[in-house]
């Protein structure tokens, strides 16, 4: 099914390449952040996640950054593989499992 | 260990019509939240639920509802359905913690369509 909107900002790499997703969240009280990637027909599936007392945490392949100062967090996937394609969201913890989502990345790597 | 299940997975309904979606989440996970994702609005919270009690809840019309039973398992219903309604509603079930702020485990979603 589908999970991703029409105009979401698109980013295209290269199989091998770095890849580096933005995301800007609204509540400066938010003190747990969330990736997900979301695959065609697949429910959002967890990648990574921080919470406010750090600013970096990394994973396989994977590293989350946090800016509280410009409420800023980025993903960035090292050695970005086919299977990495998919709709990449950020989401912020705004209490009682209440997950406020960004519009989406659509990542695409080309082999 | 399973992972979330929705049912149905796929939907159909006419307009003015009622549904009810089911969630069952990871064995020992107390947490269920909805979620509905549609191309326009993104992934837009509904309601979360944790021993039976709803917690939090977003900003939908009264139209949406939900329950949870003793066993942990969701449902979320809609009455008096709109074709704005046709999206893919999402079940996510967490770990028990305090307060919140634990990794939520998404299940395959429920595609309804409203003609």
């Amino acid at each position: 099914g589908e999970s991703v909107g029409l105009h979401l900002p698109t980013l295209s790499v290269q199989e091998g390449d770095n890849s580096i997703i933005n995301c800007a969240y609204s509540n400066s009280a938010s003190d747990y952040f969330i990736w997900y990637k979301q695959e065609s027909g697949k429910g959002p599936q967890f990648i990574i996640d921080i919470r406010s007392n750090m600013d970096k945490r990394q994973g396989q392949r994977v590293t989350v950054l946090l800016n509280k100062t410009v409420k800023h967090l980025s993903l960035q996937i090292a050695a970005t593989q086919p299977g990495d394609s998919a709709v990449y969201f950020c989401a912020e913890d705004t209490g009682f499992q209440k997950l406020v989502f960004g519009t989406g990345t659509r990542l695409l790597v080309s082999p | 260990k399973a992972g979330v299940t929705q049912t149905p997975r796929y939907l159909i309904k006419t307009r003015g019509q009622q549904v009810t979606l089911s969630c069952s989440p990871i064995s020992g996970h107390r947490s269920v939240s909805w979620y509905q994702q549609t191309p326009g609005q993104g992934l837009q919270f509904l309601f979360e639920y944790f021993s039976e009690t709803q917690r939090n809840k977003g900003n939908f019309p009264g139209r949406f509802s939900g329950r949870q039973f003793s066993n942990s398992r969701s449902e979320m219903n809609v009455s008096t359905l709109e074709l704005g309604d046709s999206a893919l509603y999402l079940c996510a079930s967490s770990p028990p913690g305090a307060g919140g702020d634990n990794e939520q485990f998404f299940g395959p979603g429920t595609r309804l369509t409203v003609l």
